[in-house]
């Protein structure tokens, strides 16, 4: 089955750039999804189709994906920011989900 | 608004089982696949169960295979998730998750909030 790989954790101050990376083999040829998780909730989809952003996802939360790397990047870091963010992949073979072990956004 | 609401939860014995229900409002259920994905505590997320809207198709993974069924009641806009055999590992927080579908894109939309199912003696 297709593996995506996550650094554990990124930790950046405020207003800087975070990077997370989400890789995988030929991860540009397939659609690739963002999720963020703060503490005690649920997942909420960030961005989806590599870098298009749901209503109320602000600017500062873009994507991009190429080669064996996708990347979502978030400018301008805020404490608001901090949490766990996971890439996703769909597996349509059997029509599942496939995700990536998950980032620690940590904001110094 | 899109809303998943599960429930069901809670402790139960190692062997034991239990009936996770997710109760959907504010889109047309009927029309979309669903998903059960679950994170252990501390862990990632782990899909577990998907169905389509007809529930023609259903896909499990491995550690449910044999054990779990997800079924759902298109008129009473519910999902399931029937569990079995259950052991230690299967603890976790169990998430109702949309499938959206765009040409040949998908991806899982909308998240409940979740469940804890707790598998200890």
């Amino acid at each position: 089955s297709y593996v995506l790989t996550q650094p554990p954790s990124v930790s950046m101050a405020p207003g800087q750039t975070a990077r997370i990376t989400c890789g995988g083999n030929k991860i540009g040829s397939k659609s690739v999804h963002w999720s963020q998780q703060k503490p005690g909730q649920a997942p909420v989809l960030v961005v989806y189709d590599d870098s298009d952003r749901p209503s109320g996802i602000p600017e500062r939360i873009s994507g991009s994906n190429s080669g064996n790397t996708a990347t979502l990047t978030i400018s301008r870091v805020e404490a608001g920011d901090e949490a766990d963010y996971y890439c996703q992949v769909w597996d349509n073979n059997s029509d599942h989900p496939v995700f990536g072990g998950g980032t620690k956004l940590t904001v110094l | 608004d899109v809303q998943l609401v599960e429930s069901g939860g809670g402790l139960v014995k190692p062997g034991g089982s239990l009936r996770l229900s997710c109760a959907a409002s504010g889109f047309t259920f009927w029309t979309y696949s669903m998903n059960w994905v679950r994170q252990a505590p501390g862990k990632g997320l782990e899909w577990v169960s998907s169905i389509s809207s007809s529930s023609s198709y259903i896909y499990d993974a491995d550690s449910a295979k044999g054990r779990f069924t997800i079924s759902r009641d298109n008129a009473k806009n519910s999902l399931y998730l029937q569990m079995n055999s259950l052991r230690a590992e299967d603890t976790a927080v169990y998430y109702c998750a949309r499938r959206y579908c765009s040409g040949d894109s998908c991806y899982i939309d909308y998240w409940g909030q979740g469940t804890l199912v707790t598998v200890s003696s």
